[in-house]
């Protein structure tokens, strides 16, 4: 699967949109983009994916570059319950025994403040 | 979305002793379970992966007569760390699939293992 390569932290203020970015330059054609997120101490929750269009869901926003190189994770109105690390993932949806595999990177630290 | 969950969400055990994490698919059937550990401000690390009726898949590096998996049905999986020592001691999270659509992955809430 691709590597992905995310800002180690990211501020906010509670209201604003969060934006984080996501670079994946050797994605293949095959290959979604995945954002999960970690509150302290929890398991990694859903947020969204997508391919190639730009997807939008209760939670947040994703936009994929047209080239697929990059995209961006849009929180329209951060809140404090937001502060978690952020992984973008980059994952083959191909069948097999390892379907779903996940393999995650450093990810974005984002605090969002009062 | 899909429930996952996990039991206990924290154990103290004694060091030489062996621990059970259950990993449950609480309204799905998942055909293919993985379960990672994290160690304190790092990011989440595959240990192996699991798919019922079949022995797991252990990721590099991992001992797999340590930890024990057994993915016995469609909603269960089990880890067992055997024989626990104090660098054992770390945060166990497993995930489950069940491989329709697009493999999205839900997580358990984790099992917080410390090891004295």
């Amino acid at each position: 699967d691709a590597k992905t390569t995310q800002p180690p932290s990211m501020d906010c203020a509670e209201g604003r949109a969060a934006n984080l970015p996501c670079n994946h330059s050797t994605i293949s054609g095959n290959e979604y983009v995945y954002w999960y997120r970690q509150i302290h101490s929890q398991g990694p929750q859903y947020i969204i994916h997508g391919l190639k269009n730009n997807e939008t869901n209760e939670m947040a926003s994703l936009i994929i570059t047209e080239d697929r190189k990059s995209s961006t994770l849009i929180l329209p109105h951060a809140t404090l319950r937001d502060t978690a690390v952020y992984y973008c993932i980059v994952r083959s949806n191909a069948g097999g025994t390892s379907y779903g595999k996940l393999t995650f990177g450093q990810g974005t630290i984002l605090t969002v403040h009062p | 979305g899909a429930v996952v969950s996990q039991h206990p969400s924290r154990v103290i055990c004694k060091s030489g002793t062996s621990v059970k994490i259950e990993c449950r698919s609480l309204d799905f059937q998942a055909t293919t379970m993985f379960w990672y550990r994290q160690f304190p401000k790092k990011s989440l690390m595959l240990m192996a992966t699991s798919n019922e009726g079949s022995k797991a898949t252990y990721e590099q590096g991992v001992e797999k007569d340590k930890f024990l998996i057994n993915h016995a049905s469609l909603t269960l999986s089990t880890l067992t760390v055997t024989s626990a020592h104090p660098e054992d001691s770390s945060f166990y999270i497993c995930s489950a699939t069940s491989g329709q659509g697009t493999g999205e992955l839900f997580f358990g809430e984790g099992s917080r293992l410390t090891v004295l």
